[in-house]
């Protein structure tokens, strides 16, 4: 157990929906990453939170958004869904902002939300 | 922007052998992380090994050490006395330092090993 959580586990939606996925970081960890796994993509990094402030954005499309709130849980909303939209959607965190010399940040990864988009 | 590539999507080894599961590298950046996370059947992604690019020591973790190749880009992991429950998908890892873009990871393709009994 990685200390991070998602939900819900599994959802399955229709096309032109929109969901909400839901990550509590670990206890302490001020990042949150988003990445998409998906069969022809493979692992993309999605977007970046620290501290409620969005630091980097990846291949993430306009469709989809992100935040994080002062509780430091994250949300990642997705809409007007599309077929290809379906992936496994992980949620990873980590202490610091960026990697810094020296220091251990290694980023913990959730057990990963699975989309179905029929 | 910087690629991985693990060149080997399949991998079998016999329980109790060793097997070496390779992955390149492009980057423009001197220093840098690299690491092999692991995904078993559950989908989870736990992290096995990491490497810092100025170490020149190759790093270890009980059975799982890698071979650090800086100037080939080069980082295989090689996992000793097999066991059935090292059976997953590998992903081999880059992530960027201080000044980079930023700190996401940049994925390989993935190498699926298969332990046999």
């Amino acid at each position: 157990d990685s200390g991070v959580t998602q939900t819900p586990k599994h959802l399955i939606t229709a096309t032109g929906q929109r969901v909400t996925l839901r990550c509590s970081p670990r206890s302490g960890d001020l990042s949150v990453y988003w990445y998409q796994q998906s069969l022809d993509q493979g692992l993309q990094f999605l977007i970046q939170y620290y501290n409620g402030e969005e630091r980097a954005k990846g291949n993430i499309l306009e469709r989809f958004s992100a935040q994080q709130f002062p509780d430091l849980h994250s949300e990642l909303n997705l809409s007007s869904l599309e077929l290809g939209d379906s992936a496994l959607y992980f949620c990873a965190s980590s202490v610091l902002a960026r990697v810094v010399a020296g220091a251990a940040d290694t980023q913990y990864f959730g057990p990963g939300t699975r989309l179905t988009v029929l | 922007a910087q690629t991985v590539t693990q060149s080997q999507p399949e991998m079998s080894v016999q329980e109790a052998e060793t097997v070496t599961l390779s992955c390149t590298y492009d980057t423009s950046e001197s220093d840098y992380y690299l690491f092999w996370y692991k995904q078993p059947p559950s989908r989870q992604m736990i992290l096995v090994i990491r490497q810092e690019a100025y170490k020149q020591q190759n790093a270890t973790e009980n059975r799982f050490s890698v071979n650090f190749q800086k100037a080939a880009k080069s980082f295989s992991l090689k996992i000793s006395d097999s066991q059935l429950g090292d059976a997953a998908m590998y992903f081999c890892a880059y992530r960027s330092y201080p000044g980079g873009s930023g700190s996401r990871l940049t994925f390989g393709e993935g190498t699926q090993l298969t332990v046999n009994p």
